[in-house]
């Protein structure tokens, strides 16, 4: 079992703010690192998959990186805004493919 | 049409029930998941398959079983249901280094 470890684990911006948070995982035996987006009452969305170490990954506003070395990846959103706000979520995925997913950073976005 | 359906999407039962839910999948993907949420712990991996008739444990497998008869359907049962099991289920598709799709999930209620 892997413990896959994020932080916070809840954060309130304004509107108009950067805001980033922190995925760890165990660089051994390490395959994938996934970024999704869950919002309440709908199904985990996926965001980014990365698998080298400096990877670097973009989808409008929001951007990961990914160090495989020290095991660990950065999630940030540029100008959050009101529809930003959910809980984001990041899986390792070992070398067994098996995806180890942490609890979540849940984001409020204020106007 | 959704890619992943997930039937029943609500079920309440008692203890001692033998309880099955359905996958069914239309994305043409080998692999499929089982997860459970709970409040605070993230989602964890109950089995996964990687072809029809292939199964494997993951994290939290005692308690449960699953069926994998067809590339497009992964079925969860719960042969005598107790209530720690009640949670949120997820199944999940992916094709090979790619992000999961999930369903709607089933919301199980067990009393």
């Amino acid at each position: 079992i892997l413990n896959v470890e994020q932080s916070p684990q809840s954060l309130h911006v304004q509107e108009g703010d950067s805001t980033n948070f922190t995925c760890s995982f165990p660089s051994s035996n390490f395959y994938a690192l996934h970024w999704y987006r869950w919002e309440t009452a709908k199904s985990p969305e996926a965001l980014f998959v990365m698998t080298l170490n400096g990877d670097e990954k973009k989808k409008g506003r929001i951007s990961a990186t990914l160090n495989t070395k020290e095991g660990y990846s950065y999630l940030y959103i540029k100008g959050s805004q009101p529809e930003d706000s959910a809980t984001y979520l990041c899986a390792s995925e070992g070398t067994g493919n098996q995806f180890y997913f942490g609890t979540g950073t849940s984001l409020t976005v204020i106007p | 049409d959704a890619d992943v359906t997930q039937t029943p999407r609500n079920r309440i039962t008692k203890t001692g029930k033998r309880i099955m839910l359905e996958c069914s999948q239309t994305k043409g993907h080998d692999r499929m998941y089982w997860y459970r949420q709970d409040p605070g712990l993230g989602l964890r991996l109950i089995y996964y398959s990687f072809d029809v008739k292939d199964i494997n444990k993951g994290e939290i497998s005692d308690g449960y079983s699953v069926s994998r008869q067809a590339q497009a359907k992964f079925s969860l049962s719960l042969e005598s249901a107790i209530p720690n099991q009640t949670a949120l289920y997820f199944c999940a598709t992916s094709d090979g280094l790619q992000p999961q799709h999930f369903g709607d999930g089933t919301r199980l209620s067990i009393l």
